[in-house]
C-alpha cells in the first residue's frame, strides 16, 4: 500500500524568502514521486519528477526537491519567493501496480 | 499541440438531468484519466484507460457515472442521475506512456454545480 502526506495545508512566505513545502510518503515499492502545481482557475501542472535518477531533481520555476529515503520525504523548496508563486501545491507517489494517490494540497501565500 | 482540451468549462444544471463532461487528450497520449476536486476531498481519481480500455475504475463513486472512450481521440464522463453532491470540478488528463511514472498532462477543468 501507498500514501502521501503533505504535513501543511497553508504554508505563508514573504516575497523572496525561502519556500519549504512538505511531503511524506509511504510505499511498498520504489516509488516514484511528483510535485504539481495548480493555480486558480487552472489545471494541474507538473513542476517535478523523481523516478530513481538523481535524489536531487530540479524544476520548473526555480523550485527543487530532494528524494530521502531514510526520512520518507520528498520536500519542496525554493530559494527565493515570487509573487507568482502563489498557488496549490500537489505531492504525488505513485508505484509499479499503477496506483496515483495525490496528497491533499498545499497553500501557499505569498506576503508582499 | 493545443494540451488536452475540456468541454464545457462550465455546467449549471439541476438535480436529475443528465450531465456529459467531454475530454479530447493530447494526440498520441496512450493513457487517459478522470479527476474529480472538491474542497472536502480533494482531488479523487476516478477512472483512468490506456489504449482506450478502462484500466481501473474503482474510484467512479457509483453506478449513476460512467466512462467511454471511443477513440483515441475523444472520452466522455457521463452523470444521470445527477445530485448536487456532484458539483465539482472535473479535470481530465492525459499522459504518453506508462500511467504510474510519466507526467500527466492537465486540462482546464469542468466545473459542475447541480443545483
Amino acid at each position: 500500500a501507498q500514501s502521501v502526506t503533505q504535513l501543511d495545508s497553508h504554508v505563508s512566505v514573504s516575497e523572496g524568502t525561502p519556500v519549504l513545502l512538505r511531503c511524506n510518503y509511504s510505499s511498498s515499492y520504489s516509488p516514484s514521486l511528483f510535485w504539481y502545481v495548480q493555480h486558480p482557475n487552472k489545471g494541474l501542472q507538473l513542476l517535478l519528477k523523481y523516478t530513481s535518477a538523481a535524489t536531487l531533481v530540479k524544476g520548473i520555476n526555480g523550485f527543487e526537491a530532494e528524494f530521502k529515503k531514510s526520512e520518507t520525504s520528498f520536500h519542496l523548496t525554493k530559494p527565493s519567493a515570487h509573487m507568482s508563486d502563489a498557488a496549490e501545491y500537489f505531492c504525488v507517489v505513485s508505484a509499479r501496480d499503477d496506483k496515483i494517490i495525490f496528497g491533499k494540497g498545499t497553500r501557499l501565500h505569498i506576503l508582499p | 499541440d493545443a494540451g488536452v482540451i475540456q468541454s464545457p468549462r462550465h455546467e449549471v444544471t439541476e438535480m436529475g438531468q443528465e450531465v456529459t463532461l467531454r475530454c479530447k487528450p493530447i494526440s498520441g497520449h496512450d493513457y487517459l484519466f478522470w479527476y474529480r476536486q472538491t474542497m472536502m476531498r480533494g482531488l479523487e481519481l476516478l477512472i483512468y484507460f490506456n489504449n482506450n480500455v478502462p484500466i481501473d475504475d474503482s474510484g467512479m463513486p457509483e453506478d449513476r457515472f460512467s466512462a467511454k472512450m471511443p477513440n483515441a481521440s475523444f472520452s466522455t464522463l457521463k452523470i444521470q442521475p445527477s445530485e448536487p453532491r456532484d458539483s465539482a470540478v472535473y479535470f481530465c488528463a492525459s499522459s504518453l506512456w506508462s500511467g504510474s511514472t510519466d507526467t500527466q498532462y492537465f486540462g482546464p477543468g469542468t466545473r459542475l454545480t447541480v443545483l
